[in-house]
């Protein structure tokens, strides 16, 4: 019930295509989903983050849906490019248990071909 | 701030040496936490300190592995004895807020090589 699901395992995306992202929890409690991008050799960094009460997300070419009814929320890349070419991890915590950790998906590895 | 630093960056060992990885958290942060990262298992929490005193140490593989805080800007991870299965990359990170609500700020990470 702790985990979050997370597919494609990988993506090769073309230059100015969209490439989508998803994850699924089962923890109905969860109501913080972030999303981090990490390139080689970096640790992961917070791109973007959702609570619960909107389903949707935007922040430039990135946009966050949500659907909670189905606890799923997917990442959309619009227009990709070369350097978006990264692995993605979402994320979920219970923000009203302060001392929950975030709890990581498997990450995606993201390949934009120019 | 130079952000979470982390040492070594890299170490190779052999199985059943001590590791010893090192972290300075960013200054003021008052969480810190120990993730592993492998392709099979992904981003794992090992563990978190907040104030230097550990609040969740469920994710700690087995008793070969331990992690202290003696002060605020200072955290280690051992392992002792080292097998070829610890490989990994293990990250330290940093926030100012609780761990179900704070941006998370990652080091570098440690590339940890077992042979």
């Amino acid at each position: 019930q702790q985990q979050v699901k997370q597919s494609p395992q990988s993506l090769i995306v073309q230059k100015g295509g969209i490439s989508i992202i998803n994850c699924a929890y089962e923890n109905t409690a969860f109501d913080y989903f972030p999303w981090y991008q990490q390139f080689p050799g970096k640790g992961p960094a917070l791109l973007i983050a959702i609570r619960p009460d909107v389903s949707e997300k935007k922040e430039g070419r990135f946009t966050i849906s949500f659907n909670k009814s189905a606890k799923q929320f997917s990442l959309h890349i619009m227009d990709s490019q070369p350097g978006d070419s990264a692995t993605y991890f979402c994320a979920a915590s219970n923000d009203g248990q302060a001392g929950t950790a975030l709890i990581f998906g498997k990450g995606t590895t993201l390949s934009v071909s120019s | 701030d130079a952000g979470v630093i982390q040492s070594p960056r890299h170490e190779v060992t052999e199985m059943g040496q001590e590791v010893t990885l090192r972290c300075k958290p960013i200054s003021g942060h008052d969480y810190l936490f120990w993730y592993r990262q492998t392709m099979m298992r992904g981003l794992e929490l090992l563990i978190y300190f907040n104030n230097n005193v550990p609040i969740d140490d469920s994710g700690m593989p087995e008793d070969r592995f331990s992690a202290k805080m003696p002060n605020a800007s200072f955290s280690t991870l051992k392992i002792q004895p080292s097998e070829p299965r610890d490989s990994a990359v293990y990250f330290c990170a940093s926030s100012f807020l609780p761990p179900s609500t704070g941006e998370l700020f990652f080091g570098e990470g440690s590339r940890l090589t077992v042979l």
